[in-house]
Order: structure tokens, then C-alpha cells, then sequence
């Protein structure tokens, strides 16, 4: 059974950091690319970054971009999410979520419970 | 960049046909994905590639993608079929962009 466990959400204050982590089992890590995806209160979903699954490659989505950084450590199956310079519009549940990848397009299969991350003053 | 649109709600009797719209430019040439959020958990993948079922969905979920809109079907709908429902694409102009919809709460009257 696939598993994602994140931790590390909080309440920080705007300018701070936090580092979110991701804990997953359950299937073959370093196959897989992996993203964060959040989930302001009441609001949509908005895609964050993905990282490639031998980390050889990051993306992120322009509102974060220069600010959050993706890693992952294939050897402890865990994805992380450093994030600095945070806004009170970066406040938002963080969820984990596994990438899958057929030929033309791409969608998570997997997702985990989420962190709340609270950016106030 | 590319943009979903979802009604924000949409409601139905226990029993009846839901049918939940996302709409996009040219969206008929894109493959969609649908996701179910239950108030307070995670989402859940219910369609992926306009029309499929990942396993354990039931039969009752189904998907059709043409032209400007992507549709999903619940039929005989249940209690427990009420949540948020999210559609998303795969932005394949942009750097690796996941484009989601605002989501549609469907609620069972």
C-alpha cells in the first residue's frame, strides 16, 4: 500500500522559513517523479514543484519560483520542500502527491494528508 | 496559461445523475483528470485520461473530454459521493505546469 506522510507544516511569520518533508513507502521511490501541490482555505488546488525521480531535473510554479526549493534522498524515500521568503499567501495545506506518467500527459495518483502552513504575524 | 472553469456547486438528488463540467480552451484535445476531496481529507483520483478508472472506483464515476468541456458522470448518485471535485490537465505549453480547476462541490440534496 503506497503511503505519504508529510510533516514539518507550522505557523512562521511573513519573511520566515520552513522545510516540509514527505515520508513514502510502499512503492519504488526513485521510479517516480514527486511534487507538492497546495490547498489555500476554501480555495483550489495549485500545483507547487515536481522533482524528477533521479532529481535531475525541477520545476516550479512561477509564484513560488526563487523562493521554494524540491529535494528528495532516494536513500530514505523522502521528498523535501525548503521554503523561504514566506507570504501570508503562501498559507495553505501542503500535500504530497506521486507523479504518474504515461506518454502525453501527466497526473498524481497518489497523494498524502497534507500540512498545514500558516504564514502570519 | 491555461485556465479550467468549474461551476462552483452543483446539487442532485440521492439516486439521480450528476454530471460535473470543466471547461478549458480546446480542452477536447487535452487528457483531464478528475479528482474527488471529501471534506477534510486528501484528494482522491476518480478519472484519469478523460475517461478511466483507476482501481477501486466504482463503476458509477465516468469521464468524457470533447471540444471545450470535460464532463463527469456520477451515476446513482450516493450520501457519500459529496465533496469537492477537481479536474485537471497537464499544461504541455508551459514548463511542466499541472493546471487545476477551482473545483465544483457537489452536494446531495
Amino acid at each position: 500500500e503506497v503511503q505519504l506522510l508529510e510533516s514539518g507544516g507550522g505557523l512562521v511569520q511573513p519573511g520566515g522559513s520552513l522545510r516540509l518533508s514527505c515520508a513514502a513507502s510502499g512503492f519504488t521511490f526513485n521510479s517516480y517523479a514527486m511534487s507538492w501541490v497546495r490547498q489555500t482555505p476554501g480555495r483550489g488546488l495549485e500545483w507547487v514543484s515536481t522533482i524528477t525521480g533521479s532529481s535531475d531535473t525541477t520545476y516550479y510554479a512561477n509564484s513560488v519560483k526563487g523562493r521554494f526549493t524540491i529535494s528528495r534522498d532516494n536513500s530514505k524515500n523522502t521528498l523535501h520542500l525548503q521554503m523561504n521568503s514566506l507570504t501570508v499567501e503562501d498559507t495553505a495545506v501542503y500535500y504530497c502527491a506521486k507523479e504518474y506518467a504515461p506518454v502525453t500527459t501527466y497526473y498524481f495518483d497518489q497523494w498524502g494528508q497534507g500540512t498545514l502552513v500558516s504564514v502570519s504575524s | 496559461s491555461y485556465v479550467l472553469t468549474q461551476p462552483p456547486s452543483v446539487s442532485v438528488a440521492p439516486g439521480k445523475t450528476a454530471r460535473i463540467t470543466c471547461g478549458g480552451d480546446n480542452l477536447g484535445i487535452k487528457s483531464v483528470h478528475w479528482y474527488q476531496q471529501k471534506a477534510g481529507q486528501a484528494p482522491v483520483l476518480v478519472v484519469y485520461e478523460d475517461s478511466h478508472r483507476p482501481s477501486g472506483i466504482p463503476e458509477r464515476f465516468s469521464g468524457s473530454n470533447s471540444d471545450n468541456t470535460a464532463t463527469l458522470t456520477i451515476s446513482r448518485v450516493e450520501a457519500g459521493d459529496e465533496a469537492d471535485y477537481h479536474c485537471q490537465v497537464w499544461d504541455a505549453s508551459s514548463d511542466h505546469v499541472y493546471v487545476f480547476g477551482p473545483g465544483t462541490n457537489l452536494v446531495v440534496l
